[in-house]
Order: C-alpha cells, then structure tokens, then sequence
C-alpha cells in the first residue's frame, strides 16, 4: 500500500459545527503532516507529528485541533471555523528523520467549504 | 532561510511543443529537491525526485537536473500532452523539516 487515504473527500459545514477529517496511511511512515491549501496558491505547513507526537505547530489557531491516535492514523477536529478556512486540506507522511529527504506522499485532499 | 523560486504562469502551449519551467533554490548545504504536479481538484502527485547534486530525476517523459553550481532544478519536457495539464510545484525539502514550496506554475496544453 503506498497511499495515504483521506476523508472525505469534501465536506461542507457551519461555523458552529464540529466536525473531523481523517487521514490514514500503512506505509509503515512514522511522519505524519497537515497542510492547507488556498485557490491558485502552494499548500502551506500547519502541524507535523513524528512518532505520533506533535513536534510542529506552524501558529495555526486553536480552532483546529490534531491528534495522532496511533501511526498510521491522523486527524483534524474543526470547530468554530470561519468562511476563511475554506480551503483544501491535505495529509502527508513520510520516513520520520533524515528519511523524510526522500520525499512525502500527499493524500488527495479533503475539500471544505465553511458557510 | 531557505526558499524556492519558481517560473511565473500561466504557461500556455501546443500539443506536442517543448516545456520548460524554471525553479532556482535558496538552501544551506544539500537539499533534496522535488517537482509535485497537481491535476484540478487532485491533491499533490510526486512527479520526480534528486537527492544529492548532479542528480537526474525523470517519470512520464519529464526531467530535471539538480545543479549545485546554478542552484536550479528546471523542468523539461520534450513534447507535452492535453493530459499534462496542470499545476507544477518546485519544492526543495533540507534536513528532513518540512518543504519550501515554490509558488507553483499553471500549464494548458492545448491541441
């Protein structure tokens, strides 16, 4: 298996809504990694966990919350969002370390759209 | 810091024409550098790779050189298809943090 799998694939929500994306991969990587992508722009970096613990956190605002339950799993709970999350949110993993030179392997996305 | 510049777009060319898209890097020491490609509504695809200087990476008849001595990682193709339409990200990844991403260059390819 040399994906990482996230869902959904799109969700839409309210700005009082609580609601979780999910991102899993079995490539045995023990990197794991959130991005956000805004139209027409580069995804840019908002956490990293290595062995599962948070060693990034790029000033993103408390109302998204990560967690990595074990090592091929990672999440983003969302709440209290704003129509200027809207974007496309991408996992990432890769070798923790050095290893992670080699490159990341990117899910496909998970489209939100904050109303 | 470290950083990447990449080729402003859009670029726009004919079935079968030649494609360049430059990237220059800003990095201490020795990078690992990338091209990702992103079709419309699709996350982020690895298309090639060099690890270490003088390094070619290629996949899908594209190809690009990691030069030291010009700090550049160009993309090239000799003849592009409709199918290759899309949106090109140079990226440089040092010391295993994270990536510098270029900012990304649109190709239309039209027939």
């Amino acid at each position: 298996d040399t994906e990482v799998t996230q869902t959904p694939k799109h969700l839409v929500m309210g700005m009082t809504n609580k609601k979780s994306l999910k991102c899993e991969q079995h490539m045995g990587h023990r990197a794991m990694y959130w991005y956000k992508q805004k139209a027409k722009k580069p995804p840019e970096l908002m956490f990293v966990y290595s062995y599962e613990k948070l060693s990034i956190n790029e000033s993103v605002p408390s109302r998204f919350s990560p967690e990595c339950p074990n090592s091929s799993l990672l999440n983003l709970h969302l709440h209290a969002l704003q129509p200027e999350d809207s974007a496309l949110y991408l996992c990432a993993s890769s070798q923790a370390g050095e290893g992670a030179n080699y490159g990341y392997t990117f899910g496909s996305g998970t489209r939100l759209t904050v109303v | 810091g470290d950083s990447v510049t990449q080729m402003e777009g859009p670029v726009t060319l004919s079935e079968e024409a030649f494609l360049t898209i430059n990237c220059t890097y800003t990095a201490t020491g020795y990078p690992s550098l990338f091209w990702y490609v992103q079709y419309p509504g699709e996350g982020l695809q690895l298309l090639l790779k060099a690890t270490k200087a003088d390094d070619k990476g290629s996949n899908k008849g594209f190809e690009a050189t990691y030069r030291k001595e010009t700090t550049s990682f160009h993309l090239e193709k000799g003849s592009v298809q409709v199918s290759d339409s899309a949106v090109y990200f140079c990226a440089l990844l040092h010391r295993g943090n994270q990536f510098y991403f270029g900012t990304g260059t649109s190709l239309t390819v039209i027939p």
